[in-house]
């Protein structure tokens, strides 16, 4: 079946624009993850959704991120007035239930530069 | 707070040759523990995890892991390796008490020669 998806898979924006990166998680899947890898790092965690329900966004860096999951499918993240710092990869995933434990299926990520 | 070292930013080992990728955590009590794969142009890949019962965790592709708690350790291991298993890999930890944010390490990129 189709995996996660993401889009666009590359993004370039200049300094001080808005960008939203695009979500398509397994269908049914309960639990949606969003994480931002930069060059040569691990990802790190942003935000947490279960269903429609924001759950944890302890790693959103700044108030310039924001993301929504509004009927528990689709998500999006939006960056506000993009700085150059956030140039990095970011990767969706998701997990079929609500257990931590669960294993999480990723997607291919979207690059965004900011020039 | 938790914490992912994982010493080796790179390694190099020969077709056929086993294989060992090592990894260290901080967390204070037991944590979940994973090991993913990353491919070029691929996305993440769970490739085994621990989160409780026998230490040593069998994984896809013919890999393993042993959880050492007196170490702080899961080391990953392949016996042979493959010259598809050229990629970077990365040893994450998980909270048990509540949240829902996995740490990742900044991983170890694989070369296999022939």
């Amino acid at each position: 079946g189709a995996g996660v998806s993401q889009s666009p898979r590359y993004k370039v924006a200049k300094r001080g624009q808005d960008v939203a990166l695009r979500c398509d998680p397994i269908s049914g899947h309960v639990s949606l993850f969003w994480y931002q890898q930069a060059l040569g790092q691990g990802p790190e965690f942003l935000t947490y959704f279960q269903n429609e329900a924001q759950l944890d966004k302890s790693g959103l860096p700044s108030d310039r991120f924001f993301a929504e999951r509004p009927e528990g499918s689709v998500s999006t993240l939006k960056i506000q007035r993009t700085q150059q710092e956030d140039s990095a990869v970011y990767l969706c995933a998701s997990s079929y239930g609500r257990l931590f434990t669960d294993t999480q299926y990723f997607g291919p990520g979207t690059r965004l530069t900011v020039l | 707070a938790q914490s992912v070292t994982q010493p080796d930013i790179h390694i190099t080992v020969s077709e056929g040759a086993s294989l060992e990728l090592r990894c260290n955590y901080s967390y204070g009590a037991t944590p979940y523990l994973f090991w993913y794969v990353q491919s070029p142009g691929q996305g993440l890949q769970l490739l085994l995890k621990y989160f409780s019962g026998d230490t040593l965790v069998q994984g896809i592709k013919g890999f393993e892991a042993e959880f050492k708690r007196s170490q702080s350790s899961f080391n990953l291991r392949k016996p042979s390796v493959h010259w598809s298993d050229a990629a970077e890999y990365f040893c994450a930890v998980g909270a048990r008490a509540g949240g829902f944010k996995t740490i990742f390490g900044a991983g170890t990129r694989l070369f296999v020669k022939a």
